[in-house]
């Protein structure tokens, strides 16, 4: 299979306790992504790496949340302390970034999503 | 502002029936848009790239205008299997930031 791979499919956890969501892009993408998404709610952006260099993390990211790319591969996302709030679908995404492409040609691949229940 | 918006749904339209859906960006710094289509309790997926000049893609015409900054969907004949949510995305500021509007929903009856 050579699409994105997310896991855990599902996780459901007590208020308080980490949890650790991976990410396995397509292998030549250079760039990762990481979104949100609640019922009947568009994703909502959290961060994106270039390579193993994080550019840009949500506002809204509390310092719960840190994610990771260290060899420019996989991803990681781990929530640190759950609440209730955090009850979501965790999407991530690939895409392959080149500057010879015209602009348009940063198309996302998503993964199926890892759901997160907070109890 | 939101950053992107998208018109609120959902839209019930029966077999064969144009519909249209339109949304805004704020950042007019932004230069590539998108967009994707999502089924019920799926990820999202690239429906098209919409480009300067209009771009279409056998029922489906993406329009752009940056001067309004302004997207808009097409849908011409619609089957039952367009029913999903659309979702409109525009990248911030130049940059690889992807930003999603908050989806419509089309529902299409028989």
């Amino acid at each position: 299979d050579t699409g994105v791979s997310q896991d855990p499919r599902h996780k459901i956890t007590k208020r308080g306790q980490n949890v650790t969501f991976r990410c396995d892009p397509i292998s030549e993408h250079n760039r990762l992504y990481w979104y949100r998404q609640t019922l009947g709610q568009g994703p909502e952006f959290l961060t994106y790496f270039q390579n193993e260099a994080q550019l840009e993390k949500s506002r809204l990211l509390s310092d719960r949340f840190s994610a990771e790319r260290p060899k420019g591969s996989f991803s990681t996302l781990e929530i640190q302390r759950t609440e209730q709030g955090d009850s979501a679908m965790y999407l991530c995404a690939s895409s392959l970034d080149d500057p010879l492409l015209p602009t348009g040609s940063n198309v996302l691949t998503f993964g199926a999503g890892s759901r997160l229940t907070v109890l | 502002r939101k950053e992107v918006e998208q018109d609120p749904g959902p839209f019930n339209v029966p077999e064969g029936a144009t519909v249209a859906f339109n949304c805004t960006y704020s950042n007019s710094a932004s230069q590539s848009f998108f967009w994707y289509r999502q089924d019920c309790r799926k990820e999202p997926k690239l429906l098209m790239s919409v480009y300067s000049s209009g771009n279409e893609d056998g029922r489906f015409t993406a329009q752009l205008n940056r001067a309004s900054q302004y997207i808009s969907l097409l849908i011409r004949d619609s089957k039952l299997s367009d029913s999903a949510t659309y979702l409109c995305v525009v990248n911030y500021n130049q940059g690889g930031k992807l930003i999603f509007g908050q989806g419509t929903e089309l529902s299409v009856k028989p």
